[in-house]
């Protein structure tokens, strides 16, 4: 149980153009969703926190107008890179809290997205 | 948001051997703490967890100890396998809610 899947695991796009990566929580309902950004051998970034039916909350730093969150459903939050750039290439990562899991604050995974932009 | 590293310590040990990772938190304030394993080109894998009213919790093969007064995690793995190889990260929070990830450890067991 608690899989979180992403798609696509990994996507080329040219600068400029923008981009969309899917995050599912394939076996339960998830409220809260969050975005996560990787660089090589370095730790990951909290980017923002996906809220179902609301605005998603920017970490410090990230450009909402660049980074669109969109977490129409339960099980189903979207990131979109606009106007990319390279240095937007990086891992992207999502995460996902159970809704009904009372006290609980654990996290799952997706296998997350590797994004290159040329 | 919290600390950020840029560079990633590393730790070979030999197979059986115990490991010991470490790991310094940013915020005082932070009352829930996970540590995570992620092999190459995955997401991260949950670990085992510690609220930050205890000092000590186990699981399986994993012991993860809190040092509240200097701000230090630290992770031991029990008689390490080629499987353990990965790089081990600890994540922070105020409010169980949003997590914030420290410098990694690369783990490298030598069979």
């Amino acid at each position: 149980g608690a899989v979180v899947s992403q798609h696509p695991s990994w996507v080329i796009c040219k600068s400029g153009t923008s981009v969309k990566i899917e995050c599912r929580s394939l076996d339960f309902q998830a409220t809260t969703m969050f975005w996560y950004r990787q660089f090589p051998k370095q730790s990951l970034m909290l980017m923002a926190t996906s809220n179902e039916g609301s605005k998603a909350t920017y970490e410090q730093g990230v450009e909402k107008d660049k980074f669109l969150i969109n977490h129409a459903s339960l099980t189903l939050s979207t990131l979109t890179v606009t106007s990319a750039h390279p240095e937007d290439s990086s891992f992207y990562i999502c995460s996902a809290r159970d809704r009904f899991l009372a006290g609980g604050y654990e996290q799952y995974f997706g296998p997350g997205t590797r994004l290159t932009v040329t | 948001g919290e600390s950020v590293g840029l560079h990633l310590p590393t730790l070979s040990v030999q197979e059986g051997d115990n490991s010991i990772i470490n790991c310094a938190y940013s915020n005082s304030a932070s009352d829930y703490f996970i540590w995570y394993k992620q092999e190459s080109g995955k997401g991260p894998q949950f670990i085992i967890d510690i609220r930050s009213n205890m000092d000590k919790r186990q699981g399986q093969r994993v012991t993860v100890l809190l040092n509240k007064t200097v701000k230090h995690l630290s992770l031991q793995i029990a008689a390490t396998q080629p499987g353990d190889s990965a790089v081990y990260f600890c994540a922070e929070s105020l409010t169980g809610n949003q997590f914030y990830f420290g410098t990694g450890t690369s783990l490298t067991v030598i069979p």
